[in-house]
């Protein structure tokens, strides 16, 4: 199966701009959750999707919202850029076993704001 | 709430010397845990988790619920290994909650 896929790779915004984010899962996996990793806050939960619903969300400001299509593709916007959302965007899908929540990652999306 | 703790943010050894990276956490229920690692210039990847209780790349973890830990160990490092590893914690097939991760360095 092909991995979790992101797109873009790399991007370059200013503040103030908005900026939207894709990412495919597995094939059949279902959930999808997205994460912001930096330097100094490692690895934090923004939310995740499952089945075009929102079932989780992490402690971000509104700004930074997501969506999930029928085909299990997801979306990540972030409105009015700050310097501070500069980071590395991952997203990862489930295929949500009963047993484990074990999570694959994508490369992810180098975001930086100037 | 939950947590998970990597207290070191470093961690660096000799190759062929044993490795152990700590991993404590703070959950009322059941956890489910899991140790990932970043290989440079790779993705974050599953190594291990303890549902499995199995032996990857000759890592192992046990979890130990009186003392709320989840640490990684390997008797022999190899140069390899060198990566980030990142603790992390899941409840009820709910959302993954991470530690800040350990970075380990093996030298030659």
């Amino acid at each position: 199966k092909a991995g979790v896929t992101q797109t873009p790779r790399y991007l370059i915004k200013t503040r103030g701009q908005q900026v939207t984010l894709s990412c495919s899962p597995i094939s059949g996996h279902r959930s999808v959750s997205w994460y912001q990793q930096t330097p100094g806050q490692g690895l934090q939960f923004l939310f995740e999707y499952f089945s075009e619903t929102q079932r989780n969300k992490g402690n971000f400001p509104g700004r930074f919202s997501g969506r999930q299509f029928s085909n299990s593709r997801s979306e990540m916007n972030v409105s009015t850029l700050e310097l501070g959302d500069s980071a590395l965007y991952l997203c990862a899908s489930s295929p949500q076993s009963q047993s484990s929540y074990e999570q694959y990652f994508g490369p992810g999306t180098r975001l930086t704001v100037t | 709430a939950q947590r998970v703790t990597q207290p070191e943010k470093l961690l660096s050894v000799f190759k062929g010397a044993p490795v152990e990276l700590k991993c404590n956490y703070s959950y009322s229920g059941s956890p489910e845990l899991f140790w990932y690692v970043q290989y440079s210039r790779q993705r974050l990847q599953l190594l291990l988790r303890h549902i499995s209780r199995e032996s990857i790349k000759g890592f192992t973890a046990d979890l130990n619920k009186g003392e709320t830990s989840f640490h990684l160990k390997k008797p022999f490092a190899q140069e390899e290994d060198s990566a980030m590893y990142y603790c992390a914690l899941s409840r009820n097939t709910d959302k993954l909650i991470f530690g800040t991760g350990t970075r380990l360095q093996v030298f030659p």
